[in-house]
């Protein structure tokens, strides 16, 4: 079945920390993959994504994400964190063929601390 | 450009009701998505409308439905409401060129 696995549900890291949050999808085919943030009382904000060519993806707040064909990984990361950093964030994968519909894994909630 | 804008933002209804959210996407897009998010199941797509025509469905009872209009606004019905059909509903206005898709802010339904 396709699916995203995100492993942790939390993550805690300390401000100007490296983040790292994981995501392993379940496809056989490589889909389009995507990251989103969500604040509190809010919508699902765009980060970053991955359709075709390079494989290391530039999002926007600094953030960045690499798809791993092999490891059948899109780990989301950011050299060092800043306090409005700390929302929930969600891996979510799109078939080719699958117009828009979006499956998302069930989230990482990312706590910063001073 | 204006974002994806939802309408209204809270409702709260009782058991047995039936209940309509709108959604206005981005100008220029076609396709309007609906997910539902809940703390137990997470973010589910509902379905999603092209030019007025219902193109791919979650795995929802039928007493979820949706439409859109010739001006791309999407409404989601939904009838005979349960309780578990409390969550915030994300509508995403679909950009066919980039591939992406942008969200709107939620209607949060609370169902009593």
């Amino acid at each position: 079945a396709q699916s995203v696995t995100q492993l942790g549900s939390h993550v805690s890291v300390s401000e100007g920390a490296l983040v790292l949050l994981r995501c392993n999808y379940s496809s056989s085919v490589p889909p389009y993959l995507f990251w989103y943030v969500q604040y509190p009382n809010q919508g699902l904000q765009l980060l970053l994504k991955y359709t075709t060519g390079a494989t290391l993806v530039k999002g926007i707040n600094g953030f960045e994400a690499e798809f791993k064909k092999s490891e059948t990984s899109f780990h989301l990361t950011k050299p060092s964190a800043h306090m409005s950093d700390a929302a929930e964030y969600f891996c979510a994968f799109r078939l080719l063929g699958g117009y828009n519909k979006l499956i998302f894994g069930a989230g990482t909630r990312l706590a910063v601390h001073p | 450009k204006a974002g994806v804008t939802q309408t209204p933002r809270y409702l709260i209804k009782t058991r047995g009701q039936q209940v309509t959210l709108s959604c206005s996407p981005i100008s220029g897009h076609r396709s309007v998505s609906w997910y539902q998010q809940t703390p137990g199941q997470g973010l589910q797509f509902l379905f999603e409308y092209f030019s007025e025509t219902q193109r791919n469905k979650g795995n929802f009872p039928g007493r979820f439905s949706g439409r859109q209009f010739s001006n791309s606004r999407s409404e989601m019905n939904v009838s005979t409401l349960e309780l578990g059909d409390s969550a915030l509903y994300l509508c995403a206005s679909g950009d066919s060129n980039t591939d992406t898709q942008y969200f709107g802010p939620g209607t949060r339904l609370t169902v009593l």
